[in-house]
Parts: structure tokens; C-alpha cells; sequence
């Protein structure tokens, strides 16, 4: 079974920095690229930030662009964001997802239960 | 500010057909497969329905889905009080070069 498991919540004050994981486990990690999408409190959904099974390729929303960092650790089956210069605006829910393809973002086909990221002074 | 836009809400009786739509645009919708999520009140989404209507095991036909142009749909048939959730379509967008989610749609069944 398929399984992700974020961790990392916390509460941070704006410019400040954050790192978030997500523990895979029940398929073969380095064979499938991995998401990050937020969920604001009452809106919809964002995606963040994408990276490739080899992660040789990683890919930003602008909204994050030169603030997030997307990397993995295929050895421990594990995917991170580096999140930096935090804004109010990024508070949200943060959920790791597995895509269906080996290299580019196309189907999420499952998804962590999220950890929570609250930016505020 | 989403480069995709889903009507906010749709609703309908017990057994009805409700259709979502989906509006983009020639960089995303039309020349990207579209995918559907649903999402229950405090829970992560789910896949729901993809390309040429694939569904993951235990989705039901009675979800479908379809795509014109720069526009696609989802359509619930037969509609059931479960079916009550969020809806969003999302497909990648070869200009942002980044993976776009409609604005959603809350469908309540009455």
C-alpha cells in the first residue's frame, strides 16, 4: 500500500525558513516524480513545486519561485521542501503527492494527509 | 489567481446529472491531458478521473468526464448524497511550465 507521510509543521514568523519531508513508502520510490501542493485555509488547491524520480529535474510555481527548493533522497525515500523568505501568504496546507510518471508533473494519483505551515509574527 | 476557472458551485437532487466545467486555455487544457481531484471537507484530495476516462479502482462510471478545445467536464450521474465534495480539474501548463488547478467546485446535492 502506497503510503505518505509529511512532517514538518510549525509556526514561523514571515522571512523565516522552514523544511518539510515526505516519507514514501509501499512503491519504488525513485521510479515516480513527486509534487508538493498547499491548500490555503478555505481556498482551493496550489501547486507548489514538482521534482523528478531521479531528481534531475525540478519545477516552481512562480508564487515560490527563488524562495522554495524541491530536492529528494531516493536512498532513504524521502522528498523535501526547503521553504525560505516565508510570507504570510504561504500559510497553508502542505501535501506531498506521488505523479503517475517517471519524469514530468501529469497525474497525482496519490496523495499525503498534509502538514500544516502557519506563517505569522 | 488561477489560469484555470471552475464555475464555484453546482447542485442537484438525488439521482440528477450535475456537469462541472473546466475553462483554460491553448497552454494548458488544450494541448494537456485533464485530470480531476475530488475533496472532502478536511481531507486530502483524491484522483478521481484522467485521461480518456480512466478512474482508479472504486470510482464508479457514474463520474465521466470530456474535453473541447480549451474546456473540459466532468459529469455525475446519478447523482448520491456521497458525492457531495470538491471538485477541481488540473493539467500542465507548457507555458508556466508548472502542473495549474482549476479554482474548484463545491457540488452540493439537495
Amino acid at each position: 500500500e502506497v503510503q505518505l507521510l509529511e512532517s514538518g509543521e510549525g509556526l514561523v514568523q514571515p522571512g523565516g525558513s522552514l523544511r518539510l519531508s515526505c516519507a514514501a513508502s509501499g512503491f519504488t520510490f525513485s521510479n515516480f516524480a513527486m509534487s508538493w501542493v498547499r491548500q490555503a485555509p478555505g481556498k482551493g488547491l496550489e501547486w507548489v513545486s514538482g521534482i523528478s524520480g531521479s531528481g534531475d529535474r525540478t519545477y516552481y510555481a512562480d508564487s515560490v519561485k527563488g524562495r522554495f527548493a524541491i530536492y529528494r533522497d531516493n536512498s532513504k525515500n524521502t522528498m523535501y521542501l526547503q521553504m525560505s523568505s516565508l510570507r504570510a501568504e504561504d500559510t497553508a496546507v502542505y501535501y506531498c503527492a506521488k505523479d503517475v510518471s517517471g519524469v514530468g508533473i501529469v497525474v497525482l494519483d496519490k496523495w499525503g494527509q498534509g502538514t500544516l505551515v502557519t506563517v505569522s509574527a | 489567481q488561477s489560469v484555470v476557472t471552475q464555475s464555484p458551485s453546482a447542485s442537484g437532487t438525488p439521482g440528477q446529472r450535475v456537469t462541472i466545467s473546466c475553462s483554460g486555455s491553448s497552454s494548458n487544457i488544450g494541448s494537456n491531458s485533464v485530470i480531476w481531484y475530488q475533496q472532502f471537507p478536511g481531507t486530502a484530495p483524491i484522483l478521481l478521473i484522467y485521461t480518456d476516462n480512466q478512474r482508479p479502482s472504486g470510482v464508479p462510471d457514474r463520474f465521466s468526464v470530456s474535453k473541447s478545445g480549451t474546456s473540459a467536464s466532468l459529469a455525475i450521474s446519478g447523482l448520491r448524497s456521497e458525492d457531495e465534495a470538491d471538485y477541481y480539474c488540473a493539467a500542465w501548463d507548457d507555458s508556466l511550465n508548472a502542473y495549474v488547478f482549476g479554482t474548484g467546485t463545491k457540488v452540493t446535492v439537495l
